[in-house]
């Protein structure tokens, strides 16, 4: 089975600083990846999502993540932050090889502050 | 940008009563979802839906809950019977493939309060 690890339910930067959010999986074989946003009042919005090919992954909104197999990990990054980017993230995985639709398991979330 | 959409935002019902989630997914998508968050917890998957059957259910979708496509735009989420431990976030999602690299788009949700 697969699951996801986000180290910090809560993390605080200021403006202008670097974000990292954390993302671990634990998979059999390395699953599909993808990171959601969540903002007060809205539903996830798919930030970015890696499936093959480069490791690093661009998404909106400046964030960036990259796939590190040999850390089974997924972090999010931003280079500088900006007050419009407070809000929940989400990291997911999918199976590669099931059918039928898109059945995500999610991470528990972490909730961005950005302070002046 | 086409979106999903649900209705209500906020549902208070009591507990032994029957609830309906409606949901609108995006008009092109063929792959229906139904995601749950309870306070505090994970976004959990309950149940995917294509070509009017259930593609796949987890096990917190048991008998209790039931989804149908009515017409060529809807997609609703049903609770026979609340229990308190229904109360949660429902989020609706579609997609435009099967594939599971293929991006959901999620609703806003609907928050369900049992009394």
């Amino acid at each position: 089975a697969q699951s996801v690890t986000q180290l910090g339910s809560h993390v605080s930067v200021s403006e202008g600083a670097l974000v990292l959010l954390r993302c671990n999986y634990s998979s059999s074989v390395p699953p599909y990846l993808f990171w959601y946003v969540q903002y007060p009042n809205q539903g996830l919005q798919l930030l970015l999502k890696y499936t093959t090919g480069a490791t690093l992954v661009k998404g909106i909104n400046g964030f960036e993540a990259e796939f590190k197999k040999s850390e089974t990990s997924f972090h999010l990054t931003k280079p500088s932050a900006h007050m419009s980017d407070a809000a929940e993230y989400f990291c997911a995985v999918s199976d590669r090889f099931t059918g039928g639709g898109n059945k995500l398991t999610f991470g528990t979330g972490t909730q961005l502050k950005v302070e002046l | 940008e086409p979106e999903v959409t649900q209705t209500p935002s906020h549902q208070v019902t009591q507990m032994g009563q029957e609830v309906i989630l409606r949901c609108v997914p995006i008009s092109n998508h063929l792959y229906f979802y139904w995601y749950r968050q309870i306070l505090g917890q994970k976004v959990e998957f309950l149940v995917s839906f294509y070509n009017n059957e259930i593609s796949e259910k987890s096990e917190i979708f048991d008998d209790q809950f039931s989804v149908e496509r009515p017409d060529g735009s809807n997609f609703t989420l049903k609770i026979r019977s609340t229990k308190l431990e229904d109360s949660a976030m429902y989020f609706c999602a579609s997609s435009e493939e099967g594939t599971s690299n293929s991006p959901l788009h999620f609703g806003n949700g609907t928050r369900l309060t049992v009394t």
